[in-house]
């Protein structure tokens, strides 16, 4: 049974940074591309970032280049996100999501979810 | 990486059928067939119904399907019951290498 559980949500200052994480288990997680999504509180679905099954393509929403970093380790079926000089607007739960690809983002979409974890923004 | 667009409510009574659109651009669902629709009750994950434009996962009852015509996607719920009732998104990869969901659309079965 495929299983995601992030961790490392919570409370944070403007211009603060977070590391969340997502542990994974029942599939062969080297094998996917892993995503990043969020909810901001009564809002739809937004793409936050993804990255390769290898870890050596990542990709990013314009929304948060340059001060969000993807991240795998292999060897502990663990992915994260880095998050630096977060704003208010980056206030949301953040949904970890297995993809089915392996090498890129092209045809790829989400076939399992974790239950999220929730980033407040605020001071 | 402007979101897709979906009407913000549907409803239909019991049995009955609804459709849900989502419109692209030609850099997203106009020359891709990567369009993908999930299903999210209040307060849970989002659980995949739809992928590659027409194809249900495994588990996934028959009454939920896709299609395409040019830049919009659409999503039919069939024989429509009470337990649909939810929120729905759509998906599409996108020219720049990006994933981009549609702006939500809840059903409301009356």
């Amino acid at each position: 049974e495929v299983q995601l559980l992030e961790s490392g949500g919570g409370l944070v200052q403007p211009g603060g940074s977070l590391r969340l994480s997502c542990a994974a288990s029942g599939f062969t997680f080297s094998t996917y591309t892993m995503s990043w999504v969020r909810q901001a509180p009564g809002k739809g679905l937004e793409w936050v970032s993804s990255l390769s099954g290898s870890g050596a393509n990542t990709y990013y929403a314009d929304s948060v280049k340059g001060r969000f970093t993807i991240s795998r380790d292999n060897s502990k079926n663990t992915v994260y996100l880095q998050m630096n000089s977060l704003r208010a607007e980056d206030t949301a739960v953040y949904y970890c999501a297995k993809g089915v690809r392996g090498w890129n983002l092209r045809g790829d979409y989400f076939d399992y979810w974790g239950q999220g974890t929730l980033v407040t923004v605020s001071s | 990486q402007s979101a897709l667009t979906q009407p913000a409510s549907v409803s239909g009574s019991p049995g009955q059928s609804i459709i849900i659109s989502c419109t692209g651009t030609s850099g997203d669902i106009d020359n891709y067939n990567y369009v993908s629709w999930y299903q999210q009750h209040p307060g849970k994950a989002p659980k995949l119904m739809i992928y590659e434009v027409t194809n249900r996962p495994s588990g996934v009852t028959n009454r939920f399907s896709g299609s395409k015509s040019g830049n919009t996607a659409s999503l039919t719920i069939s024989g429509l019951q009470a337990e649909d009732e939810a929120d729905y998104y759509c998906s599409s990869y996108t020219r720049s290498s990006a994933q981009v969901f549609g702006t939500g659309t809840k059903v409301t079965v009356l």
